[in-house]
């Protein structure tokens, strides 16, 4: 019941800005756009999320269009370590514990040298 | 913090018999999901917990699993008896929620394999 769409894959040179685009056409206004990506064979880790406005951390920076229909993830500077599948989710905010965390199928990057 | 810890990593069993995968949460974090992922469906949820509470197990895919939080630092997921198509790698996450969601870490997973 994943509630995103995503590009299956995406190529991106070593060094340049990666963007990774997700649809989230039937968000919800109280709705999280989470992302997580997984690197071969380990668990899944956490990247980034936001609600409305524009988020950046030491990974990424996540871009939500003023609609919340659709959203960016950038890599700034990718490496190739970055080479991943990634996820976009969206998720209710918890009340006293966790709400569910859905994975669909993901994008695969691929940061060439 | 060691993180998430599962065991075993691996584990190869014969059809029909008992398999329990182990989890332990990051210390403090109350909340708990147990995932199932193969090349056909990817990542799927089976179940998560609220402070040791079953919240949603409506993707335990048959009555021959069932998972238990008997507290906050420990967690099992069983299948008795297993089948071949049970072969996957079962992954355990855990986060600290209160008013919002935080993000959850997961461990490095256990890779079964029924023959």
């Amino acid at each position: 019941d994943a509630k995103t769409t995503q590009p299956p894959s995406m190529d991106c040179a070593e060094g340049r800005a990666a963007n990774l685009p997700c649809n989230h056409s039937t968000i919800s206004g109280n709705e999280y756009v989470y992302w997580y990506r997984q690197i071969h064979s380990q668990g899944p880790q956490y990247i980034i999320h936001g609600l409305k406005n524009n988020e950046t951390n030491e990974m990424a920076s996540l871009i939500i269009t003023e609609d919340r229909k659709s959203s960016t993830l950038i890599l700034p500077h990718a490496t190739l370590r970055d080479t991943a599948v990634y996820y976009c989710i969206v998720r209710l905010p918890g009340q006293g514990g966790s709400e569910k965390l859905v994975f669909g199928k993901g994008m695969k990057l691929t940061v060439n040298p | 913090d060691a993180g998430v810890i599962q065991s075993p990593r691996h584990e190869v069993t014969e059809m029909g018999q008992e398999v329990t995968l182990r989890c332990k949460p990051i210390s403090g974090h109350n909340s708990l999901f147990w995932y199932r992922q193969t090349m056909m469906r990817g990542l799927e949820l089976l179940i998560y917990f609220n402070n040791n509470v079953p919240i949603d197990d409506s993707g335990m895919p048959e009555d021959r699993f069932s998972a238990k939080m008997p507290n906050a630092s420990f967690s099992t997921l069983k299948i008795q008896p297993s089948e071949p198509r049970d072969s996957a790698v079962y992954f355990c996450a855990s986060s600290l929620a209160h008013v919002a969601n935080t993000e959850a870490f997961f461990g490095q997973g256990t890779r079964l394999t029924v023959v």
